[in-house]
């Protein structure tokens, strides 16, 4: 059974810095395409980041030189280390499995059930 | 730039049946997306993947209740026999090159 479980979340001031976790079970992290999603309170839904199985890494604009995506193929967890939060990166953090099929994305398959990071002073 | 547009609110009653669009930016008829609910106080869920030619696979334990259609940039997800649980937020997902993208997502009242 595919298991997504992000921690790391809490309370953090502006310019801090917070590490996310994804332990993922039942499938491999370093051979699938895994992603970041957020949800600022009683907002929608907004990609941050992915990384490919060949370690190649995408990051939305708002992210782009803050926030780095890695994974340890060892624990099978997928990271977000998140660097200078400001106040608008306050949101529940989602960890996504994206599927593949025959060589064409799926879309993501798979959600964890998020972890909360709020950033304020 | 690809950008998926979806109604900000939809509703329907219990036992009938329910279309949500999901369109396309110029220039991207072709793409596939997905589709994902959202229940109130939950994480998102994976419904589907909806193909340009309306071909579409389903999730792990979706029921045959959901399901999905195309036509040119538009994109559908259709319950039908609505029940309570399916009032939720449904959201449109799709990708590019370095890119993932959501629609603003729907709310569906059920009445």
């Amino acid at each position: 059974e595919v298991q997504l479980v992000e921690s790391g979340g809490g309370l953090i001031q502006p310019g801090g810095s917070l590490r996310l976790s994804c332990a993922a079970s039942g499938f491999t992290v370093s051979s699938n395409y895994m992603n970041w999603v957020r949800q600022a309170p009683g907002k929608g839904l907004e990609w941050v980041s992915v990384i490919y199985s060949g370690g190649t890494t995408y990051y939305a604009d708002s992210v782009k030189g803050r926030f780095t995506i890695s994974r340890d193929s060892s624990r099978n967890t997928l990271y977000l280390q998140m660097n200078s939060l400001r106040a608008e990166d306050t949101a529940v953090y989602y960890c996504a499995r994206e599927g593949i099929r025959g060589g064409t994305l799926d879309g993501f398959d798979y959600w964890g059930q998020g972890t909360l990071v709020t950033v304020s002073s | 730039q690809l950008v998926l547009t979806q109604s900000p609110s939809a509703s329907a009653s219990l036992g009938a049946s329910v279309k949500l669009t999901c369109t396309l930016s110029s220039g991207h008829s072709t793409y596939a997306i997905a589709w994902h609910q959202q229940q109130p106080e939950k994480g998102p869920r994976y419904l589907m993947k909806l193909s340009s030619d309306g071909g579409h696979s389903k999730g792990d334990g979706i029921p045959d209740r959901f399901s999905g259609s195309s036509s040119g940039a538009e994109r559908y997800l259709t319950i039908s026999s609505l029940q309570s649980e399916d009032e939720a937020d449904y959201y449109c997902q799709t990708w590019g090159t370095g890119i993932r993208v959501f629609g603003g997502g729907t709310k569906l009242t059920v009445l």
